[in-house]
């Protein structure tokens, strides 16, 4: 089975903090995914991954960055975090099979931030 | 573009009784369209995908949904609700294109709670 883990299930974090939520993957899956999920504003992408050290934005990338120095790991820092940035953070990893058949994402946890 | 739409953000159905979660795609090209369901404090799991081999998909804990072209819709059913259906639902679509940067990229409904009355 795969297996997608984060590295803390809660965490609660001061305004103006740097924040690193960790994402590891165990099925040597190229893509990587960080999601932000809201009541009422379902799942929305802040960053993906195709392969290390790559990265493209997703719809909603201000505030974040990433890092991905190893396949099975992805990263995303909150370099100066916000109330607003208060949210579920979801960690998906996929295949890169071209072919969204193929292309299943397999979601880790979460890890709930709060930030004061 | 594409998006989906999930109409009523909360259901209620009683143990037993037809489960009917409602999605509607709105995308320029054939669509691939996934269901997938998050337990409380749980991350998000794959119940069926439509990747245009059929029009009725069927997927995991009875659950099964017909991709509608006409209507633009891919509607989630079960015959018949457990307590342990109880769970948020998220419809998803993805275009049937690379979106240049190495993955296809999924947008995701905002979701429909489904509570289970004993």
């Amino acid at each position: 089975d795969v297996k997608v883990t984060q590295s803390s299930r809660y965490l609660v974090k001061r305004t103006g903090e740097k924040v690193f939520l960790e994402c590891v993957q165990d099925m040597d899956h190229e893509n990587m995914f960080w999601y932000r999920q809201d009541p009422g504003l379902g799942l929305r992408l802040i960053y993906f991954s195709y392969d290390v050290k790559m990265k493209e934005k997703g719809d909603i990338p201000e505030g974040y960055s990433v890092s991905r120095e190893k396949k099975e790991r992805f990263s995303l820092i909150l370099e100066s975090a916000s109330t607003n940035q208060t949210s579920m953070y979801l960690c998906a990893s996929s295949e890169l099979g071209r072919d969204p058949a193929v292309e299943t994402q397999y979601f880790g946890p979460g890890t709930r931030l709060l930030v004061l | 573009a594409q998006s989906v739409t999930q109409l009523g953000s909360h259901v209620s159905v009683s143990e037993g009784a037809l489960v009917l979660l409602r999605c509607n795609y709105s995308s320029s090209v054939p669509p691939y369209l996934f269901w997938y369901v998050q337990y409380p404090n749980q991350g998000l799991q794959l119940l069926l995908k439509y990747t245009s081999a059929a029009t009725l998909v069927k997927g995991i804990n009875g659950f099964e949904a017909e991709f509608k072209k006409s209507e633009t819709s891919f509607h989630l059913t079960k015959p018949s609700a457990h307590m342990s259906d109880a769970a948020e639902y998220f419809c998803a679509v993805t275009l049937g294109l690379y979106s240049g940067a190495g993955s296809y990229q999924l947008t995701f409904g905002k979701g429909t709670k489904l509570s289970v009355i004993p």
